[in-house]
């Protein structure tokens, strides 16, 4: 049972356009909300996050949005660029549980 | 530098065969915990630690084992490895014993059991 989806397997954007990563969440009890970011042959490196008690945060081109009555999430990078392009995956905690989804894969086209 | 190290970052192995990866901090971070991804369902938590000697199973433990008898050093233990633990298999550690702080990744090790 994946409590946390990202149901995007893969997302193109052009370079300086906006991409925007969804993620949706069934767990009600989830608190905080992180985004990750992998290039191949490496691990995930943390992008930013967000606590349920805010609807927005943001650190320099990347913003994310909470939605906590639809129990959604987005990320969004603007202006988008090539070296953005990996994997994002979305991660949702409560107390000793973290899930994660199952990544969604951006290329930023030049 | 800051890292999570694992070693070996590549190994292929036969079914049944014992086999250890081990996992370093150097950051004194108290949580540790090991992942496994797998195409279309993300990262899955195997294990965690909270502290020394304190370890607790995550959503798939099954056929693994671990230990913390340092604060550094985490390990993961296949004790009987089958071809369905092929997998990618990741150590983290955050400088809280919980969630609500961003985990450090170590790059990965990518187990193949024939």
């Amino acid at each position: 049972d994946q409590q946390v989806k990202q149901n995007s397997p893969s997302l193109s954007v052009q370079e300086g356009r906006i991409s925007i990563l969804n993620c949706d969440y069934t767990n009600s009890m989830f608190d905080y909300f992180l985004w990750y970011k992998k290039y191949p042959a490496e691990g995930p490196t943390f992008l930013i996050s967000i606590s349920s008690i805010k609807d927005k945060n943001e650190d320099g081109r990347f913003t994310v949005f909470l939605n906590k009555s639809a129990k959604h999430l987005s990320l969004h990078i603007v202006p988008s660029q090539p070296g953005d392009s990996a994997v994002y995956f979305c991660a949702a905690s409560a107390d000793n549980d973290m899930r994660f989804g199952a990544g969604t894969r951006l290329t930023v086209k030049p | 530098e800051a890292q999570v190290t694992q070693n070996p970052r590549y190994l292929i192995t036969v079914t049944g065969k014992k086999l250890t990866v081990t996992c370093s901090q150097n950051m004194n971070h108290e949580y540790m915990s090991w992942y496994r991804q797998d195409p279309g369902l993300g990262l899955r938590q195997i294990y965690y630690s909270m502290n020394v000697e304190v370890t607790d199973k995550g959503d798939v433990p099954e056929g693994y084992k671990v230990s913390r008898k340092e604060k550094r050093n985490f390990p993961l233990i296949l004790e009987s490895p089958s071809p369905n633990q092929t997998s990618l298999y990741f150590c983290a550690s955050s400088n809280a014993p919980g969630f609500n702080q961003p985990q450090h990744f170590g790059d990965g090790t990518r187990l193949s059991i024939l």
